[in-house]
Protein backbone atom coordinates (compact mmCIF):
# COMPACT_ATOMS: atom_id res chain seq x y z
CA UNK A 1 0.00 0.00 0.00
CA UNK A 2 1.82 3.13 -1.29
CA UNK A 3 1.48 6.36 0.86
CA UNK A 4 2.10 9.55 -1.04
CA UNK A 5 2.64 13.30 0.57
CA UNK A 6 2.61 16.44 -0.60
CA UNK A 7 3.99 18.43 -0.96
CA UNK A 8 7.18 17.55 -0.26
CA UNK A 9 8.88 21.11 1.23
CA UNK A 10 6.48 23.40 2.59
CA UNK A 11 8.02 26.82 3.86
CA UNK A 12 5.27 28.87 6.20
CA UNK A 13 5.89 31.93 8.47
CA UNK A 14 5.14 31.48 12.15
CA UNK A 15 1.53 31.88 12.90
CA UNK A 16 0.44 30.48 9.67
CA UNK A 17 -1.27 26.80 8.68
CA UNK A 18 0.03 24.31 7.08
CA UNK A 19 -2.05 21.57 5.80
CA UNK A 20 -0.01 18.23 4.77
CA UNK A 21 -2.03 15.77 2.32
CA UNK A 22 -1.45 11.80 2.50
CA UNK A 23 -2.92 9.90 -0.64
CA UNK A 24 -3.23 6.40 -0.09
CA UNK A 25 -2.97 4.07 -3.21
CA UNK A 26 -6.04 1.75 -1.76
CA UNK A 27 -8.27 2.39 1.39
CA UNK A 28 -6.72 2.43 4.58
CA UNK A 29 -8.45 -0.37 6.90
CA UNK A 30 -10.76 1.23 9.79
CA UNK A 31 -8.60 4.45 9.44
CA UNK A 32 -5.18 2.86 10.68
CA UNK A 33 -2.99 6.01 9.85
CA UNK A 34 -0.64 8.13 11.97
CA UNK A 35 1.57 10.93 11.79
CA UNK A 36 4.52 11.05 12.91
CA UNK A 37 7.03 14.38 13.36
CA UNK A 38 11.00 13.86 12.77
CA UNK A 39 13.56 16.59 13.96
CA UNK A 40 17.36 16.65 12.76
CA UNK A 41 19.56 14.01 14.71
CA UNK A 42 15.95 12.56 16.33
CA UNK A 43 13.69 9.55 16.32
CA UNK A 44 10.59 10.08 15.26
CA UNK A 45 7.91 11.06 17.40
CA UNK A 46 3.95 10.03 17.38
CA UNK A 47 1.79 12.96 16.71
CA UNK A 48 -1.41 11.11 15.29
CA UNK A 49 -3.26 7.71 15.03
CA UNK A 50 -6.26 6.68 14.27
CA UNK A 51 -6.47 9.54 11.61
CA UNK A 52 -7.40 11.58 14.57
CA UNK A 53 -6.54 10.82 18.05
CA UNK A 54 -3.25 12.78 19.22
CA UNK A 55 -0.65 11.38 20.69
CA UNK A 56 0.02 11.70 24.61
CA UNK A 57 0.91 15.58 25.26
CA UNK A 58 0.55 16.51 21.52
CA UNK A 59 -0.66 20.07 21.45
CA UNK A 60 -4.24 21.00 19.78
CA UNK A 61 -2.67 22.59 17.43
CA UNK A 62 -2.22 19.40 15.61
CA UNK A 63 -4.50 17.98 14.26
CA UNK A 64 -5.26 14.84 11.55
CA UNK A 65 -8.78 14.16 9.60
CA UNK A 66 -9.43 11.67 6.68
CA UNK A 67 -10.75 8.06 5.82
CA UNK A 68 -10.30 5.56 3.21
CA UNK A 69 -7.14 6.96 0.93
CA UNK A 70 -7.13 10.97 1.77
CA UNK A 71 -5.97 12.10 4.94
CA UNK A 72 -4.35 15.21 6.37
CA UNK A 73 -2.71 16.47 9.06
CA UNK A 74 -3.58 20.57 9.74
CA UNK A 75 -0.78 22.21 12.33
CA UNK A 76 -2.58 25.37 13.28
CA UNK A 77 -0.26 28.65 14.85
CA UNK A 78 2.63 27.53 13.27
CA UNK A 79 5.57 27.86 15.73
CA UNK A 80 9.51 27.95 15.28
CA UNK A 81 9.90 24.32 16.68
CA UNK A 82 7.46 22.95 14.38
CA UNK A 83 10.02 22.76 11.53
CA UNK A 84 10.42 19.26 11.11
CA UNK A 85 9.81 16.30 8.51
CA UNK A 86 6.74 14.69 8.83
CA UNK A 87 5.48 11.34 8.02
CA UNK A 88 2.02 9.66 7.67
CA UNK A 89 1.89 5.66 8.26
CA UNK A 90 -0.71 2.92 7.69
CA UNK A 91 -0.23 0.39 9.93
CA UNK A 92 -3.63 -1.58 9.16
CA UNK A 93 -2.31 -3.80 6.75
CA UNK A 94 1.38 -5.21 6.25
CA UNK A 95 3.48 -5.12 5.57
CA UNK A 96 3.29 -1.17 7.42
CA UNK A 97 4.43 1.48 5.25
CA UNK A 98 5.45 5.08 5.48
CA UNK A 99 4.77 7.95 3.04
CA UNK A 100 8.11 9.83 1.58
CA UNK A 101 8.23 12.80 4.17
CA UNK A 102 7.24 16.66 4.15
CA UNK A 103 9.82 18.91 5.23
CA UNK A 104 8.24 22.21 6.79
CA UNK A 105 10.48 24.88 7.10
CA UNK A 106 9.16 28.01 9.32
CA UNK A 107 10.82 30.90 7.85
CA UNK B 1 9.14 7.06 32.87
CA UNK B 2 8.43 4.20 29.80
CA UNK B 3 11.92 3.91 27.92
CA UNK B 4 13.33 2.11 24.68
CA UNK B 5 17.36 2.51 25.27
CA UNK B 6 19.59 0.91 22.11
CA UNK B 7 23.05 -0.16 22.16
CA UNK B 8 25.37 1.68 20.58
CA UNK B 9 27.24 2.81 17.13
CA UNK B 10 28.63 -0.01 15.06
CA UNK B 11 31.61 -0.34 12.43
CA UNK B 12 31.55 -3.67 10.54
CA UNK B 13 33.04 -5.05 7.44
CA UNK B 14 30.51 -6.30 4.73
CA UNK B 15 29.79 -9.95 5.70
CA UNK B 16 29.77 -9.89 9.15
CA UNK B 17 27.72 -10.98 12.08
CA UNK B 18 25.94 -8.04 13.80
CA UNK B 19 23.65 -8.04 16.51
CA UNK B 20 21.91 -4.84 18.09
CA UNK B 21 19.81 -4.53 21.06
CA UNK B 22 16.69 -2.27 22.29
CA UNK B 23 15.58 -2.60 25.68
CA UNK B 24 12.82 -1.73 27.86
CA UNK B 25 11.92 -0.68 30.93
CA UNK B 26 8.97 1.36 33.21
CA UNK B 27 6.33 -0.94 32.14
CA UNK B 28 5.30 -4.33 31.36
CA UNK B 29 7.46 -5.78 28.52
CA UNK B 30 5.48 -8.82 27.41
CA UNK B 31 2.49 -6.70 26.91
CA UNK B 32 3.27 -4.37 24.20
CA UNK B 33 4.93 -5.65 20.30
CA UNK B 34 8.24 -3.95 19.41
CA UNK B 35 9.29 -2.78 16.03
CA UNK B 36 12.37 -2.33 14.29
CA UNK B 37 12.19 1.05 11.64
CA UNK B 38 14.91 1.47 9.15
CA UNK B 39 16.12 4.94 7.74
CA UNK B 40 19.04 4.77 4.96
CA UNK B 41 21.09 8.74 5.38
CA UNK B 42 18.98 11.21 4.11
CA UNK B 43 16.00 9.28 3.18
CA UNK B 44 12.80 8.27 4.89
CA UNK B 45 11.52 5.27 7.25
CA UNK B 46 11.05 2.20 6.33
CA UNK B 47 9.04 -0.81 8.28
CA UNK B 48 11.33 -4.07 8.83
CA UNK B 49 9.33 -6.35 11.23
CA UNK B 50 7.92 -6.62 14.63
CA UNK B 51 7.75 -9.07 17.40
CA UNK B 52 5.50 -10.15 20.21
CA UNK B 53 7.56 -10.15 23.01
CA UNK B 54 5.04 -12.34 25.14
CA UNK B 55 5.78 -15.37 22.97
CA UNK B 56 8.32 -14.51 20.69
CA UNK B 57 6.29 -14.20 17.14
CA UNK B 58 7.60 -12.36 14.78
CA UNK B 59 6.45 -10.83 11.34
CA UNK B 60 8.52 -9.36 8.49
CA UNK B 61 8.25 -6.80 5.54
CA UNK B 62 9.42 -8.99 2.32
CA UNK B 63 11.91 -6.25 1.87
CA UNK B 64 13.66 -7.78 4.74
CA UNK B 65 12.35 -11.21 5.20
CA UNK B 66 15.73 -13.58 5.29
CA UNK B 67 17.62 -11.07 5.52
CA UNK B 68 17.40 -9.77 9.22
CA UNK B 69 15.91 -12.19 12.42
CA UNK B 70 14.06 -10.17 15.10
CA UNK B 71 14.14 -12.15 18.80
CA UNK B 72 13.67 -11.25 22.25
CA UNK B 73 14.70 -12.11 25.55
CA UNK B 74 12.21 -11.76 27.93
CA UNK B 75 14.41 -12.42 30.87
CA UNK B 76 16.21 -8.94 30.60
CA UNK B 77 13.25 -6.75 28.75
CA UNK B 78 15.34 -6.87 25.83
CA UNK B 79 14.67 -7.13 21.87
CA UNK B 80 17.30 -7.33 19.31
CA UNK B 81 18.08 -7.22 15.40
CA UNK B 82 20.53 -9.13 13.75
CA UNK B 83 22.22 -9.71 10.36
CA UNK B 84 24.27 -13.04 9.32
CA UNK B 85 25.83 -11.16 6.74
CA UNK B 86 25.77 -7.26 6.42
CA UNK B 87 26.11 -5.43 3.28
CA UNK B 88 27.25 -2.31 2.43
CA UNK B 89 23.39 -1.34 1.77
CA UNK B 90 22.85 -2.10 5.58
CA UNK B 91 24.56 1.23 6.28
CA UNK B 92 21.87 3.04 7.91
CA UNK B 93 20.23 4.08 11.76
CA UNK B 94 17.82 1.51 12.46
CA UNK B 95 15.06 2.35 15.61
CA UNK B 96 13.08 0.04 17.79
CA UNK B 97 9.57 1.61 18.68
CA UNK B 98 6.68 0.34 20.90
CA UNK B 99 3.20 -0.12 19.85
CA UNK B 100 0.24 1.33 21.10
CA UNK B 101 -2.02 -0.54 23.55
CA UNK B 102 -0.56 -3.56 23.34
CA UNK B 103 -2.27 -4.40 20.22
CA UNK B 104 -0.47 -6.07 16.98
CA UNK B 105 -1.54 -3.21 14.40
CA UNK B 106 -1.37 -0.38 16.10
CA UNK B 107 0.77 2.83 15.74
CA UNK B 108 4.62 3.44 17.61
CA UNK B 109 3.99 5.22 20.90
CA UNK B 110 7.71 4.84 21.98
CA UNK B 111 11.02 5.48 20.14
CA UNK B 112 14.38 4.13 20.67
CA UNK B 113 16.68 6.70 20.29
CA UNK B 114 18.20 4.95 17.51
CA UNK B 115 22.05 2.82 16.80
CA UNK B 116 23.80 4.11 13.07
CA UNK B 117 24.91 1.14 11.51
CA UNK B 118 28.20 1.34 9.24
CA UNK B 119 29.18 -1.48 6.79
CA UNK B 120 32.28 -0.57 4.79
CA UNK B 121 35.02 -2.71 3.95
Amino acid sequence: KVLTQSPGTLSLSPGERATLSCRASQSVSSSNLAWYQQKPGQAPSLLIYAASSRATGIPDRFSGSGSGTDFTLTISRLEPEDSAVYYCQQYGSSPITFGQGTRLEIK
Amino acid sequence: EVQLVQSGAEVKKPGEFLRISCKGSGYNFTSFWITWVRQMPGKGLEWMGKIDPSDGYSNYSPSFHGHVTISVDKSITTVYLQWSSLKASDTAIYYCARLVGGYSRAAFDIWGQGTFITATS
